[in-house]
C-alpha cells in the first residue's frame, strides 16, 4: 500500500524553540491528514490538507503540503510542555482509498 | 455524549488463548477499523468495515478476526494464531469510509500476552 516516511522519529526540544516534522512520499497524495496522540492516550485529528502548495495555521501550529504533493511538514512556534506527544501524518493517493499513517514524530520538551 | 469506547482498557492473556477486543461507537458511523500500534511505532491496519455486515483485511490480518454484525460494534478477536499479539490496540470510525474522511479514535486496550 501507500507508504508515507515521517521524520525525525524523535525530537527533544527545549521549551520555546520550534519544532518541525516532515511526512514524505514518493508518490502524489491526493490528502494528507495530521493527529496527535497524547502520552498514553489516542490520537486526535489535527488537520487536512488538500490542495498543492496549501498552508493551514491552528495558532501555534503551522501546516503545509508541498507544491508537488508529495510531502507535507507541521511546524510547531514556540513549543510548551503541552505540546509533548507524537504526531502523525495519514495520507493516500489518488489510487487507495484507505489512508496509511506514517510511523510518527515523538516530541519530547524540556521545561 | 458521542464517542468510541473500548473495552477492557488492559487485557492480559495466556499464550494459545483467544480473546476478544469490544468497540463500540455511538457517532451514527459506517465505517469501523482496528490498528495495532507497538511501542514507538506508527499504527498499522488489521481490518476496516465500510458498513455493517463486511469488512476487509487490513495490512495484518494474519491472526486476527472480526464481525460486523451491529452498525454501532466492530469487536476484534486476537486469535492464538497471533505470533507477538502484545500490543496497544486502537479502534476507530468515520462517517463514511475513504481517504478523506476524519478518523475518530476509542482509548484503546494494551493487550499483554504472559
Amino acid at each position: 500500500g501507500q507508504q508515507v516516511m515521517q521524520i525525525p522519529q524523535y525530537q527533544h526540544v527545549q521549551e520555546g524553540e520550534d519544532f518541525t516534522t516532515y511526512c514524505n512520499s514518493s508518490t502524489t497524495l491526493s490528502n494528507i491528514q495530521w493527529y496527535k496522540q497524547r502520552p498514553g492516550g489516542h490520537p486526535v485529528f489535527l488537520i487536512q490538507l488538500v490542495k498543492s502548495g496549501e498552508v493551514k495555521k491552528q495558532k501555534r501550529l503551522t501546516f503545509q503540503f508541498g507544491e508537488a504533493k508529495k510531502n507535507s511538514s507541521l511546524h510547531i512556534t514556540a513549543t510548551q510542555t503541552t505540546d509533548v506527544g507524537t504526531y502523525f501524518c495519514a495520507a493516500s493517493n489518488n489510487a487507495g482509498n484507505m489512508l496509511t499513517f506514517g510511523g510518527g514524530t515523538r516530541l519530547m520538551v524540556k521545561p | 455524549d458521542g464517542g468510541i469506547t473500548q473495552s477492557p482498557k488492559y487485557l492480559f492473556r495466556k499464550e494459545g488463548q483467544n480473546v476478544t477486543l469490544s468497540c463500540e461507537q455511538n457517532l451514527n458511523h459506517d465505517a469501523m477499523y482496528w490498528y495495532r500500534q507497538d511501542p514507538g511505532q506508527g499504527l498499522r491496519l488489521i481490518y476496516y468495515s465500510q458498513i455493517v455486515n463486511d469488512f476487509q483485511k487490513g495490512d495484518i490480518a494474519e491472526g486476527y478476526s472480526v464481525s460486523r454484525e451491529k452498525k454501532e460494534s466492530f469487536p476484534l478477536t486476537v486469535t492464538s494464531a497471533q505470533k507477538n499479539p502484545t500490543a496497544f490496540y486502537l479502534c476507530a470510525s468515520s462517517k463514511t469510509s475513504g481517504r478523506w474522511e476524519t478518523q475518530y479514535f476509542g482509548p484503546g486496550t494494551r493487550l499483554l500476552v504472559l
